[in-house]
């Protein structure tokens, strides 16, 4: 199986703050890796696929980067809206993996 | 996109067999657009991909629980079905129903979830 990390476990930060999540493959995926967000209680809401390639929806300030085994999500300024958990997906093959996720919460 | 609503026992007792069913509306089952896959999410941790199944009855499960799930599919009622035996405290979870594309596997549509609670 393809292991994901997420680093960090948890980033706090403030409203207009940059935010950076870093996700790592345990082998080349090339780019295929989804991002997800979560919030307490309800199911995770798809975001970004492809490693960069945003949702129909989805807003611009949410970036995504990277191929091989290191991936990036990028909040460019961070809103109310954003403070959730943050999951990185790899479907490169079978079966497919998540990363244990990053929550971003309030500084 | 599809909407998907999961539904079931929310309890189980240890040794039985977990049974949920996952609704699909907005679209059919039987299209050859979807895989449908089944995610369970334990409490306060991460996302565990259970299996999927596609419109033909294909199927393709996660090694790790592999020899005790079984994941179904219904086109008259439109919906799929996800069983999982010999369950024990460690099945404890929210359980998702989900699909992706015939040409990708990421997750675009989700059912809202429902927590299953292995217990005697």
């Amino acid at each position: 199986d393809i292991q994901m990390t997420q680093s960090p476990s948890t980033l706090s930060a403030s409203v207009g703050d940059r935010v950076t999540i870093t996700c790592r493959a345990s082998q080349s995926i090339s780019s295929w890796l989804a991002w997800y967000q979560q919030k307490p209680g309800k199911a995770p809401k798809f975001l970004i696929y492809k490693a960069s390639t945003l949702e129909s929806g989805v807003p611009s300030r949410f970036s995504g980067s990277g191929s091989g085994t290191e991936f990036t999500l990028t909040i460019s300024s961070l809103q109310p809206d954003d403070f959730a958990t943050y999951y990185c997906q790899q479907y490169s093959s079978s079966p497919f993996t998540f990363g244990p996720g990053t929550k971003v919460d309030v500084k | 996109q599809v909407q998907l609503q999961e539904s079931g026992p929310g309890l189980v007792k240890p040794s039985e067999t977990l049974s949920l069913t996952c609704t699909v509306s907005g679209g059919s089952i039987s299209s050859s657009s979807h895989y449908w896959s089944w995610i369970r999410q334990p409490a306060g941790k991460g996302l565990e991909w259970i299996g999927r199944i596609y419109s033909s009855g294909s199927t393709k499960y996660n090694p790790s629980l592999n020899s005790r799930v079984t994941i179904s599919i219904d086109k008259s009622n439109n919906q799929f079905s996800l069983k999982l035996s010999s369950v024990t405290a460690a099945d404890t979870a929210v359980y998702y129903c989900a699909s992706s594309g015939n040409y990708y596997d990421y997750f675009d549509s989700w059912g809202q979830g429902t927590l299953v609670t292995v217990s005697s």
